[in-house]
């Protein structure tokens, strides 16, 4: 089945600065991959999210990117603000987020430093 | 409406207790999903419903039982659960299996504590 490598961990920032967290996938069929900001104590919310057909899409301070040769996708997060501050989880699918549900990376606590 | 409801928010039940998790969505949805989290994890898929049948089911235990009443409500029978099964409980939904692609929204999750 698909396996899904995030990383860092953890990442700590100075407000203002730019964020980058990169995932690494398994298998050449997954097709959807999105990203999840959860904060504390609610459920994950979809940020944004980037097909197989699409090498970069970008939503305000907000943007991915997709490499399908070497099976790696990243975000990018510029202009960091406290609100920032999460945990953002990179997802995996090669159903198109549908039938085989979401594969997810192991979570990225983003801290923003005022 | 982009919202998924889950209730209850918190649940503490002993080993020998049958208790029920509640999920509902009114966007029209035609798949929904129960996911798995322990503290400090990601998501795990535990089962997926498509027009209220089961479509899969990732090797769960049966002291796990989901049901999907209507195409709006999912719910997840407990019965007999052990300690390690203590978790937030995250039931999302997405459009229609059938489509190419499918945008999940996640509810806020049930916290579950087994004692």
């Amino acid at each position: 089945g698909e396996n899904v490598e995030q990383h860092p961990s953890t990442l700590s920032v100075q407000e203002g600065d730019s964020a980058v967290i990169k995932c690494t996938y398994s298998d050449s069929a997954s097709n959807y991959f999105p990203w999840y900001k959860q904060e504390l104590g609610k459920g994950p919310q979809l940020i944004i999210d980037i097909r197989s057909n699409v090498g970069e899409k970008k939503d305000q301070r907000i943007a991915v990117t997709l490499n399908k040769t070497a099976k790696h996708f990243s975000l990018h997060i510029t202009e960091t603000q406290p609100e920032d501050s999460a945990v953002y989880f990179c997802a995996a699918s090669i159903s198109g987020g549908g039938a085989d549900g979401l594969t997810f990376g192991k979570g990225t606590h983003l801290i923003i430093q005022p | 409406d982009t919202e998924v409801t889950q209730t209850p928010k918190h649940l503490v039940m002993g080993m020998t207790n049958k208790k029920s998790l509640k999920c509902e969505q009114h966007m029209g949805h035609r798949a929904m999903y129960w996911y798995k989290q322990k503290a400090k994890k990601p998501p795990e898929l535990m089962f997926v419903y498509s027009y209220e049948k089961l479509s899969i089911n990732e090797s769960v235990p049966s002291r796990f039982s989901p049901e999907c009443p209507n195409s709006s409500l999912l719910n997840l029978h407990l019965h007999a659960l052990q300690p390690e099964d203590s978790a937030l409980y995250l039931c999302a939904s997405s459009q229609d299996l059938e489509v190419s692609y499918n945008e999940q929204f996640f509810g806020p999750g049930t916290r579950l504590t087994v004692l």
